[in-house]
């Protein structure tokens, strides 16, 4: 069976920082890799996707960066964390070429003080 | 920007009694999913059902989908103080690589 794994669960940075967060998908092959980011009290907002090793699509020009160094592996990225970039984030996967249903990690809670 | 936008933003019953929650969106669509999320995890899918279907059932969830209204709305009966969560509605924005997701509909059911 698949399954999706996200981490570090709970991060707390300082402004300035750099950011790091990893996703790995298992028991699937070529899955399209998504970022997400949900703000307190509000919906989710897509930052990355990508649709195979080394293509990111960007959704929102921010701080933000997404790399994809293997077919299973998504990694969130920033040099210098901002105040907004707090947040909720969640990796998901969806198989090529169905009809786009999505399985989501359990997510990375950053605060950046 | 948001296509899906779910109704109401919280939504608090008792056990047994039935939830309803809408969704509504603004372009054309190939599919449209619901999506649970208890605090603090990820999301979870739950449903999806097609442009050309206008109902669909698992389990005791009810899903319906007009497209002439461009709106869906999820119903869970006999609801169990387990179902407390938030409940969103996601659309492809443009191609199916691409969901987008509404505000969601905080369920509260209480014991």
């Amino acid at each position: 069976s698949q399954t999706i794994h996200q981490w570090p669960a709970t991060l707390v940075q300082p402004v300035g920082s750099p950011l790091s967060l990893e996703c790995t998908v298992e028991g699937t092959s070529n899955p399209n890799l998504y970022w997400y980011r949900q703000a307190a009290g509000r919906g989710l907002q897509l930052l990355f996707y990508s649709v195979g090793i080394g293509q990111i699509s960007s959704e929102v020009p921010q701080n933000l960066s997404a790399s994809r160094p293997q077919d299973r592996q998504f990694i969130l990225s920033s040099k210098k964390l901002l105040l907004s970039d707090s947040g909720f984030y969640l990796c998901a996967w969806s198989a090529r070429g169905n009809t786009g249903e999505l399985f989501f990690g359990e997510g990375s809670r950053l605060t950046v003080l | 920007s948001q296509q899906g936008e779910e109704d109401p933003q919280a939504l608090s019953i008792q056990e047994g009694e039935n939830a309803t929650m809408n969704c509504s969106y603004k372009t054309s669509i190939n599919n449209l999913q619901w999506y649970r999320q208890n605090s603090g995890r990820g999301l979870v899918h739950l449903i999806l059902i097609r442009s050309n279907e206008r109902e669909k059932h698992s389990g005791r969830l009810r899903v319906t989908l007009d497209t002439s209204k461009k709106s869906s709305s999820l119903l869970i009966t006999a609801s169990r103080a387990a179902d407390t969560a938030s409940y969103f509605c996601a659309t492809p924005g443009g191609s199916n690589y691409k969901l987008t997701f509404g505000k969601g509909t905080l369920l509260t059911v209480n014991p």
